[in-house]
């Protein structure tokens, strides 16, 4: 079957960076995306990577290795706005999102 | 200007009513979805449509009927609604089958009683 993992819950100090990891098992792959969802609100897009290696957008960074079916999310200079739960997302074989059960950060002062 | 519209925000009904869900994308994009999402935050996709041509049915009750006006829009209509139906459902699009980043809607939180 397809999955993908992530931690259910995580949680940081404000100003810190956290990682949250996503190791999928899929058939076929075309790519892994993150997106994040604040409580009550939509999942907006952060990234997305086809390719193995770092790709940063300000704050926040994805990471993917393809050899391993692992990626990660990090966010630098936590702050309490970045409260929300983040899923990761894999295309599959079909170009089908199989999404994760998502991760809720939760930041403290 | 809102990008992914959907109606109503809330819709609360009772078991063994039909209700529909309107949403309506003024992106220009080629694909659209439908989510559901349960109150463990888990993001199941329904249907998938590509110029109003269904792509991806899941495996969900065909007590959910999609349907496609136009590529623009694509509203959900649910039959003899079940207590288990109670979730928030997303309507997103993207520019096509390929695209990567998907706009979401607001989400309709529907409450079955």
């Amino acid at each position: 079957g397809q999955s993908l993992e992530q931690p259910s819950e995580v949680t940081a100090v404000e100003g810190a960076i956290v990682q949250i990891n996503c190791t999928y098992q899929t058939s076929g792959f075309y790519g892994l995306s993150w997106y994040q969802q604040h409580d009550g609100g939509a999942p907006t897009f952060l990234s997305y990577n086809a390719l193995d290696g770092l790709e940063e957008t300000g704050r926040f960074s994805s990471f993917l290795s393809r050899s391993d079916s692992y990626g990660y999310l990090l966010l630098q200079e936590l702050q309490m706005k970045d409260s929300a739960s983040y899923f990761c997302a894999v295309r599959d074989s079909n170009y089908q999102l199989i999404w994760g059960a998502g991760t809720k950060l939760i930041i403290k002062p | 200007d809102t990008a992914v519209s959907q109606t109503p925000k809330y819709l609360v009904t009772q078991m063994g009513n039909d209700k529909s869900i309107k949403c309506e994308q003024n992106l220009g994009h080629d694909t659209m979805y439908w989510y559901k999402q349960d109150s463990k935050k888990f993001l199941k996709i329904m249907f998938s449509y590509n110029n109003k041509e269904l792509i991806i049915n899941e495996t969900v009750p065909n007590r959910f009927s999609p349907k496609s006006p136009d590529k623009a829009h694509l509203n959900l209509h649910i039959n003899s609604l079940e207590l288990g139906d109670s979730a928030v459902y997303f309507c997103a699009s993207s520019q096509d089958q390929q695209g990567w980043e998907q706009y979401f809607g607001p989400g309709t939180r529907l409450t079955v009683t």
